[in-house]
């Protein structure tokens, strides 16, 4: 079975500062993996995924994650955090038939 | 090109009562799944329907079920609501089956039971 453990339930950061959100998957396929990001009363929006084309994945807004099989890893990382990206944060992970398991969520603080 | 649309996105109803939520998917998408959003149990995953075939379910009671029509929309209904039935219910849509394939999601239906 495939699931996603969000190792931060919670990261505050500054404006300015870095982020890494941190993503463990565990799968006996080769996942598809992908982050999403839900602002207050919206719905979910796609930042980026992996699927097993490079490991190094860029996405929108300035945020990059790398896929690492060796840790079971999928960080999502950017290197100056802006007040916008304050948000919940999901790692999702998908094997066959759009059955997408969630990870519980990190929420983004950015602190001016 | 217009995204998912959910409606109604709010609703509130009375233990006991059913309800049914609609989902209209991006034009050309033919896979719809539904999740329930909760504080307590995050995004879990109801159900999924290709070509108006449920494909794929979730671990949810009987009492939540859905359809979908010739032309992609779908809808899930909840029969005998129970307090715990409140959650935000996303409704994602896909072109295809596939384990790569993006979703789309809408802004959901927030239910409340009371």
């Amino acid at each position: 079975a495939q699931s996603v453990t969000q190792l931060d339930s919670h990261v505050s950061v500054s404006e300015g500062t870095p982020v890494l959100l941190r993503c463990n998957y565990s799968s006996s396929y080769s996942p598809s993996l992908f982050w999403y990001v839900q602002h207050p009363n919206k719905g979910l929006q796609l930042l980026l995924k992996y699927t097993s084309a490079a490991t190094l994945v860029k996405g929108i807004n300035g945020f990059e994650a790398e896929f690492k099989k060796s840790e079971t890893s999928f960080h999502l990382t950017k290197p100056s955090a802006h007040m916008s990206d304050a948000a919940e944060y999901f790692c999702v992970v998908s094997v066959f038939n759009n059955d997408m398991r969630f990870g519980a969520g990190t929420r983004l603080t950015v602190k001016p | 090109k217009a995204g998912v649309t959910q409606t109604p996105r709010y609703l509130i109803k009375t233990r006991g009562q059913q309800v049914t939520l609609s989902c209209s998917p991006i034009s050309g998408h033919r896979s719809v799944s539904w999740y329930q959003q909760t504080p307590g149990q995050g995004l879990q995953f109801l159900f999924e329907y290709f070509s108006e075939t449920q494909r794929n379910k979730g671990n949810f009671p009987g009492r939540f079920s859905g359809r979908q029509f010739s032309n992609s929309r779908s809808e899930m209904n909840v029969s005998t609501l129970e307090l715990g039935d409140s959650a935000l219910y996303l409704c994602a849509s896909s072109l295809d089956r596939g384990r790569d394939t993006e979703a789309f999601f809408g802004q959901g239906t927030r239910l409340t039971v009371v």
